[in-house]
């Protein structure tokens, strides 16, 4: 069955320093996508990134850039130089089967950043 | 880019009461709409999947009766809330496919706060 798994239910960083975010996925399949997704508490999912199964190299998007280790099945969420307005929960998801899989999603990171 | 319009973004109805939601795509055609619910501090449960002209199909544990979804047009989906109840109570977000892959696919409208007294 195809799962993804965040550790971290909550995580503190300072303002300016970077923060990574865990995401572990598991599946059969030779092709999938991984997201992240932004909720802040308005409760909208705010697209940050994504990455391909067959993709050579880490997406990267601004400040938010995913290390992508395949072997490990992991799709860690890296955001660099953390503001204030980062504050909020963060989903790692992945694209279910079928051409029109729905998404598949964590449990979710609360990050907080402190001043 | 694409936009899915999601209306209303907060409701408070009566328990017994049916309440719809819409999920409108404004600038592409949303051949398939995907319904999640989440309960505060969870993450999103898929409900059901819909796709244009034909029947939804919900996901385990979902009741269908309950839980009312109509996918007329290539453009609009809703999904009703029949004789709500306070444990219907939730967040409940629209996601819908985007044939041009605009953000690799999914699009997400602003979701609906639900509060049933």
């Amino acid at each position: 069955a195809q799962k993804i798994t965040q550790t971290q239910p909550g995580m503190f960083v300072q303002e300016k320093e970077a923060v990574t975010l865990d995401c572990t996925y598991d599946t059969s399949d030779p092709s999938y996508g991984l997201f992240w997704y932004k909720q802040p508490s308005s409760g909208e999912m705010i697209f940050l990134i994504y990455q391909g199964s067959y993709d050579q190299q880490n997406a990267t998007e601004g400040r938010y850039s995913l290390n992508f280790q395949k072997a490990r099945k992991s799709a860690n969420l890296v955001i660099s130089a953390s503001q204030l307005g980062d504050s909020a929960m963060y989903f790692c998801a992945m694209r279910a089967r079928g051409s029109q899989g729905n998404l598949i999603f964590g449990k979710g990171t609360k990050l907080s950043v402190k001043p | 880019g694409a936009v899915v319009s999601q209306h209303p973004s907060r409701v408070i109805c009566k328990s017994g009461t049916s309440v719809k939601i819409e999920c409108r795509s404004l600038d592409f055609q949303a051949t398939t709409m995907f319904w999640y619910r989440q309960f505060p501090k969870q993450s999103l449960m898929l409900m059901a999947t819909s796709n244009e002209g034909s029947k939804a199909t919900y996901e385990q544990g979902v009741e269908k009766d309950k839980f009312l979804i109509n996918h007329a047009s290539l453009t609009l989906s809703t999904l009703t809330v029949t004789s709500a109840h306070p444990e219907d109570s939730s967040f409940y977000i629209c996601s819908a496919r985007d044939n041009r892959e605009t953000n690799y696919g999914y699009t997400f409208g602003s979701g609906t706060r639900l509060t049933v007294v």
